[in-house]
Parts: structure tokens; C-alpha cells; sequence
């Protein structure tokens, strides 16, 4: 059974640069059919989509981000990496990693449980 | 302010059926872009109820229907039981972001 789990630090100071890891049990992460994706959710708030790795490396981030987010894939270790730089205490939420298809349109279909990332120093 | 529109509470009544709305535009829902439903219940992450616009995935039961038409989407529940309580989030593409987008969520109490 495919099984996400995300992990990093809980606390990062403002300014610094949050880095947090995707372990991808029950299933290869070199899968040709498959994106790898990051989305976050502040503390009561909704669902953003930050970025997406593939297993040759080609990536797609959120335009928006400015160049902070970078998405990641070790194929060896069968992880998914997402850093975000210069954090401020905005980027505070759980953080998640999910699968979705290649089709631009298809589903999130599996996630990881979520890591609680708070900026504060 | 999110690219895909959602109301910020539904309710109703067990056994009820409720309506969830999801208007976008042209560049995301009302072009090729599919829509997806996804069910938040509380302390957890989110689960997909229904792809492709209209389509669940095994195990999500018949009561979950998704529609579909020009930049609306709607997600549809009905014979409503108090586990459907969560938050419900509409999710697509949009073309004049780059991005995959996500409406602003909708909690649904059941009374």
C-alpha cells in the first residue's frame, strides 16, 4: 500500500530556509505515470499547491512563489525534497506531499499525513 | 483571495442532500480543466471524493456526485450522515497562473 510521509524541522526562524523530506513507501517514486506534489494549509485556512517533481527531475512550482520554492526527487533514496527560502511567519502551515497523475487535471490522490512547520524566532 | 470560488459554509439535516458550488473562469474550470472534490475531515489530510469532474473513486459511496457545467462545478451529497461533516475543497488548473488552484473550502455541518 503507497504510504507518504513527510518530515523536517517544526520550528524555522524567519529569514532562514525551511527544507523538509517526502518518504514514499509501497510504491516506486520513479513512476512514469506520476507527479510528486508539496501543498500547504496555514493553521485554519485553505489548501495551496506549491510545486511538483518528476522522477527525471523536470519540475513545476507556483510561478507566484517568486523562485523560493524548489521541489526535488531522490530517486535512490525514493524521497521527494521541497525547500523554500527567506520564510516568514506567512509560510507557517502544514505542510504536505501528495501524488497526482501526469494529466494536468488529474486528482491528488495519495497524501501524507502533514508536517506542522511554524516560523517564529 | 482564491482563483476558484466557494461558499464558506453549507448545512443540513441528516438524510438531506446539499449542494457545494465552485465557480472559476475561462482559464482554469470553464476551459479543458476537469474538476476535483476532496473531503478534509478534521486534524486530517485531505481525501479525493471525486475526480474528473464526475467520477469516485472506489470506496467513496453513490451518495457523492459531481457535476460539471461551463466555469461552475458543484459537488452534490446527499442522504447526508453526520460523518460528511468536514471541509470540502474544489481543485483544478489554471492556464494564466501555471498553477493548480484550489477554491477556498466549504464546511459542511450536518444539524
Amino acid at each position: 500500500q503507497l504510504q507518504l510521509r513527510e518530515s523536517g524541522p517544526g520550528l524555522v526562524k524567519p529569514s532562514e530556509t525551511l527544507s523538509l523530506t517526502c518518504t514514499v513507501s509501497g510504491d516506486s517514486i520513479k513512476s512514469r505515470s506520476h507527479y510528486w506534489g508539496w501543498i500547504r494549509q496555514p493553521p485554519g485556512k485553505g489548501l495551496e499547491w506549491l510545486g511538483s517533481a518528476y522522477y527525471n527531475g523536470n519540475t513545476h512550482n507556483k510561478p507566484s512563489l517568486k523562485g523560493r520554492v524548489i521541489t526535488s526527487v531522490d530517486t535512490s533514496k525514493n524521497q521527494l525534497s521541497l525547500t523554500l527560502t527567506s520564510v516568514t511567519a506567512a509560510d507557517t502551515a502544514i505542510y504536505y506531499c501528495a501524488r497526482h497523475s501526469t494529466t494536468v487535471t488529474g486528482p491528488l490522490d495519495v497524501w501524507g499525513q502533514g508536517t506542522l512547520v511554524t516560523v517564529s524566532s | 483571495q482564491s482563483v476558484l470560488t466557494q461558499p464558506p459554509s453549507v448545512s443540513g439535516a441528516p438524510g438531506q442532500r446539499v449542494t457545494i458550488s465552485c465557480t472559476g473562469s475561462s482559464s482554469n474550470i470553464g476551459g479543458v480543466y476537469d474538476v476535483n472534490w476532496y473531503q478534509q475531515l478534521p486534524g486530517t489530510a485531505p481525501k479525493v471524493v471525486i475526480f474528473g469532474n464526475k467520477n469516485r473513486p472506489s470506496g467513496v459511496p453513490d451518495r457523492f456526485s459531481g457535476f460539471k457545467s461551463g466555469a461552475s462545478a458543484s459537488l452534490v451529497i446527499s442522504g447526508l450522515q453526520v460523518d460528511d461533516e468536514a471541509d470540502y475543497y474544489c481543485q483544478s488548473y489554471d492556464n494564466s497562473l501555471g498553477a493548480w488552484v484550489f477554491g477556498g473550502g466549504t464546511q459542511l455541518t450536518v444539524l
